[in-house]
């Protein structure tokens, strides 16, 4: 069955550095691989799509990549901030689709002042 | 107004009880999922309904019954509730599968 690997530790860091966050997924490849971010007692908030023929996407300050060989999707947030402190979860969906989201277990990023 | 509304927000309740959990979304999506995510923070398909047939159901007791009337709701029924169904329940809706849009959550605890 598929699993998603996230960073289980907390990832601290120093305001207006870069942010990179990792995603590693066992099985086979998604359609497409997804972000999320989750604020403390909120529900996750949609970030990015990216799909398997795409290598990178870019939204404002947030990067993703995709590596299908590797089966790893990396994250960034450029110029962080502390308003960008929160749990940002990956999301896969299998390659036949189905509406059956994986959802990793996210890493906790702090962006210290 | 709120995309995907769930209500309540919080649920207490006693081992045993039966109680639900309704979800809105005025998004016109044609898919509704119900997540649950437990004291760890992973997120758990239970339910999809597409176009309100139910598409996928995630080895979830038969205790756990979603309906959904309508494109636009979603709701959940639990029956018998036990000690292990506290957690924070999660509604969300999507176009084709992709960039869910996820309620605000609804936290049970049954003591």
């Amino acid at each position: 069955s598929q699993k998603i690997e996230q960073n289980s530790e907390a990832l601290n860091i120093q305001e207006g550095k870069t942010a990179t966050l990792t995603c590693n997924y066992t099985n086979y490849s998604p359609a497409y691989l997804q972000w999320y971010r989750q604020d403390p007692g909120r529900g996750p908030v949609f970030l990015l799509l990216i799909r398997e023929n795409e290598k990178e996407k870019r939204k404002e300050r947030l990067k993703v990549t995709f590596d299908t060989t590797l089966k790893q999707s990396l994250f960034h947030i450029t110029a962080s901030q502390p308003a960008d402190s929160a749990t940002y979860l990956c999301a896969l969906d299998p390659p036949t689709g189905g509406f059956k989201t994986i959802f990793g277990a996210g890493t906790r990023l702090f962006v210290k002042a | 107004d709120t995309a995907v509304s769930q209500t309540p927000k919080y649920l207490v309740t006693q081992m045993g009880n039966d109680k639900s959990i309704k979800c809105e979304q005025n998004l016109g999506h044609d898919t509704m999922y119900w997540y649950k995510q437990d004291s760890k923070k992973f997120l758990k398909i239970m339910f999809s309904y597409n176009n309100k047939e139910l598409i996928i159901n995630e080895t979830v007791p038969n205790r756990f019954s979603p309906k959904s009337p309508d494109k636009a709701h979603l709701n959940l029924h639990i029956n018998s509730l036990e000690l292990g169904d506290s957690a924070v329940y999660f509604c969300a809706s999507s176009q084709d599968a992709a960039a869910q849009y996820f309620g605000a959550g609804t936290r049970l605890s049954v003591l």
